[in-house]
């Protein structure tokens, strides 16, 4: 069964029209990030959430913008998508236990053309 | 200099081989140590954790050794599943639980 579930798995859109992938998860983890990962490239943090509280990556453009309605639910908005935006994004879960974060569960991806 | 560095290889070895895989990490406040593997276009999945005492799942053996600030992956008996990206990962162990990534090592096993 899916625990964390990313929508769409492709997503094709025209150079500067907006753009928003979500992320669900069953996990009911309190934290949620979204990773932008680039071919042969590590995964970069662009922001992640502690419960409602938002936590921006200092080098994350402003074209980036996040939302979390409820614990399940976290959304990544592209306001203007450029050239260089088209990557996989990743969205990953992690339970806060005794005070301490633990590992991450990521999602499949949502893989995103930019024409 | 990276927080987290990984030889990217590729490495290409024969179904049976034992391949080892190194990484460094530059912070001494770092408190957790993961293997994750990911395959072509996937998601990264993890692998193992990774303790200070060593610990081995089946034909993976994972060490850390901390005063070197280095993690090291072995793989016995390789079979061709082996094949994918294994990413380094460290934790600072804050209660953000900010995951630094390496790029990863390739690993390609043959027939």
């Amino acid at each position: 069964d899916a625990m964390v579930i990313q929508n769409p798995r492709y997503q094709v859109t025209q150079f500067g029209k907006p753009v928003t992938l979500s992320c669900s998860q069953t996990l009911n983890h309190n934290v949620m990030y979204w990773y932008q990962q680039k071919s042969s490239q590590a995964p970069k943090l662009l922001f992640h959430y502690y419960d409602k509280d938002f936590n921006n990556e200092a080098d994350t453009p402003d074209n980036f913008q996040s939302r979390r309605p409820n614990t399940s639910f976290c959304f990544l908005d592209i306001r203007s998508p450029g050239l260089g935006d088209a990557a996989m994004y990743l969205c990953a879960t992690s339970p806060q236990l005794g005070g301490r974060i633990h590992t991450q569960y990521f999602g499949p991806g949502t893989r995103l053309t930019v024409l | 200099r990276k927080e987290v560095e990984q030889d990217p290889g590729p490495f290409n070895v024969p179904e049976g081989a034992t391949v080892a895989f190194n990484c460094t990490y530059s912070n001494s406040a770092s408190q957790s140590f993961f293997w994750y593997r990911q395959d072509c276009r996937k998601e990264p999945k993890l692998l193992m954790s990774v303790y200070s005492s060593g610990n081995e799942d089946g034909r993976f053996t994972a060490q850390l050794n901390r005063a070197s600030q280095y993690i090291s992956l072995l793989i016995r008996d390789s079979k061709l599943s082996d094949s994918a990206t294994y990413l380094c990962v460290v934790n600072r162990g804050s209660t953000l639980g900010r995951l630094y990534f390496g790029r990863g090592t390739q690993l390609t096993v043959w027939p």
